[in-house]
């Protein structure tokens, strides 16, 4: 099982309101990535890092912004929440050494924006 | 970029009976092709994984085929348990820096087995 941690697994919020979801691992992995995971339960990536003060974006736009300043820590936020962004949103990370990236995944946030 | 389709979408069977789902992938220079189960309320959980270099890789009651000429891969379940009622993603990466190291996901595959 792997170390890797998200909070809250569930919110639920008005719109217009700020939001940051947490992600934590302890394994020391240096690559971290966000997907979105829509209804029809497809993965979309939307930000990525490769390490500390390393923040990409992913392949589907997204209005919400990450920042690594630790390792261990790479949160999501978004400045003003909208029912548009209620979706689930999943954190993973990656070890640094070797050539294959297995990803290692949190347990979820389930946001929804009313 | 790459572009990995995955079949079918949905996916009942028997308790007992095989299950295979299959996935396709367009890029040539993907060389690692992992999968992911994704049971209610959890994330994705890697169960088996395949690297370019073999063609056929088995774990218990789970095995992987890779046709890297065909560019597809494919996921066998056999002696199917409800358990496995789970949802299915392939994925397949390059696997190196120049990449970003990306997992590119296939849509999913939501598989149940009844009693």
């Amino acid at each position: 099982e792997a170390d890797i941690y998200q909070t809250p697994r569930y919110l639920v919020i008005g719109t217009g309101k700020k939001i940051t979801l947490e992600c934590s691992q302890t394994m020391g992995h240096d690559k971290m990535y966000w997907y979105q995971q829509d209804p029809g339960m497809e993965l979309h990536l939307i930000h990525y890092s490769y390490g500390v003060n390393s923040t990409e974006k992913g392949d589907l736009s997204s209005e919400s912004t990450v920042s690594r300043i630790r390792t261990e820590h790479f949160p999501l936020t978004l400045e003003s929440a909208r029912p548009s962004h209620t979706s689930q949103y999943l954190c993973a990370s990656t070890p640094p050494t070797g050539v294959y990236n297995e990803q290692f995944f949190g347990p979820g946030t389930r946001l929804t924006v009313l | 970029g790459e572009n990995v389709e995955q079949h079918p979408s949905t996916l009942s069977v028997q308790e007992g009976d095989s299950a295979v789902i299959k996935c396709t992938y367009s890029d040539s220079a993907s060389n690692y092709f992992p999968w992911y189960k994704q049971e209610l309320g959890k994330g994705p959980q890697l169960i088996i994984d395949i690297r370019s270099n073999v063609g056929e890789k088995k774990d218990q009651r789970i095995a992987v085929t890779l046709n890297k000429t065909a560019k597809h891969f494919s996921l066998h379940i056999t002696e199917t348990q409800p358990e496995d009622s789970a949802v299915y993603f392939c994925a397949a990466s390059k696997g190196h820096s120049n990449s970003g190291y990306a997992l590119n996901f296939g849509k999913g595959t939501s598989l149940l087995v009844t009693p």
